[in-house]
């Protein structure tokens, strides 16, 4: 069965840092790519960042670029989230997602995990 | 503000057909990009309901279908379920984003 559990939420303070993890099991983590997808309170979805199996590629949303950093350990099952330089509009529930074989879409989901930021 | 327009809300009596549309532009949808579908359920995470535009994953009814055309997708639920109040993404490629998007979402309610 395949697991994605995602951890690291927490409150921090704007200009602050926190990092993510995802844990998965129940595939062969390295083959697939893997994103982070998040959801601000009471609004709808959006990509943050995608890196691909091997980790050769990462991608970023404009709203991220240069502040996030998205990066796996393949010899841990895990993916990661370095958010630096938080802002109040990083606030969300941060989901890891896995590639659905190639098609660009995601067919499972971890649980979330909450980020508020707020001094 | 999402490029993939979708529209706030539908609703249906149960056993209507109801259908929600998903509208790009030409650096998306109308680029050849595929569009795929979530629903989600509140306080759970999103659920693939439609990949590949017309692809259902393994499970997932067959009163979920999917089509696209142009610049422009859209969902068609057949046989509305008081289960399928939710709300549903679409979500594609921008090629002038380089990256994943996703619409706005719509809240389907069954009356």
């Amino acid at each position: 069965e395949v697991q994605l559990l995602e951890s690291g939420g927490d409150l921090v303070q704007p200009g602050g840092s926190l990092r993510l993890s995802c844990a998965a099991s129940g595939f062969t983590f390295s083959s697939y790519a893997m994103s982070w997808v998040r959801q601000a309170p009471g609004k709808g979805l959006e990509w943050v960042s995608a890196i691909t199996g091997s980790s050769g590629s990462t991608y970023y949303a404009d709203s991220v670029k240069g502040r996030f950093t998205i990066s796996r350990d393949n010899s841990k099952n895990t993916l990661y989230l370095q958010m630096n330089s938080l802002r109040a509009e990083d606030t969300a529930v941060y989901y890891c997602a896995k590639e659905f074989h190639t098609t660009g879409s995601w067919d499972y989901w971890g649980q979330g995990t909450l980020v508020t930021v707020s001094s | 503000q999402s490029v993939l327009t979708q529209p706030p809300s539908v609703s249906g009596a149960p056993g209507q057909r109801v259908t929600i549309s998903c509208t790009g532009s030409s650096s998306n949808i109308g680029a050849g990009y595929d569009v795929h579908w979530y629903l989600q359920l509140p306080g759970t995470a999103p659920k693939l309901l439609i990949y590949g535009n017309t692809n259902r994953p393994s499970g997932v009814p067959d009163r979920f279908s999917g089509s696209k055309s142009g610049t422009s997708a859209s969902l068609a639920i057949i046989g509305l379920q008081a289960e399928d109040e939710a709300d549903y993404y679409c979500q594609s490629f921008d090629i002038s984003l380089s990256g994943s998007l996703f619409g706005g979402g719509t809240k389907v309610t069954v009356l």
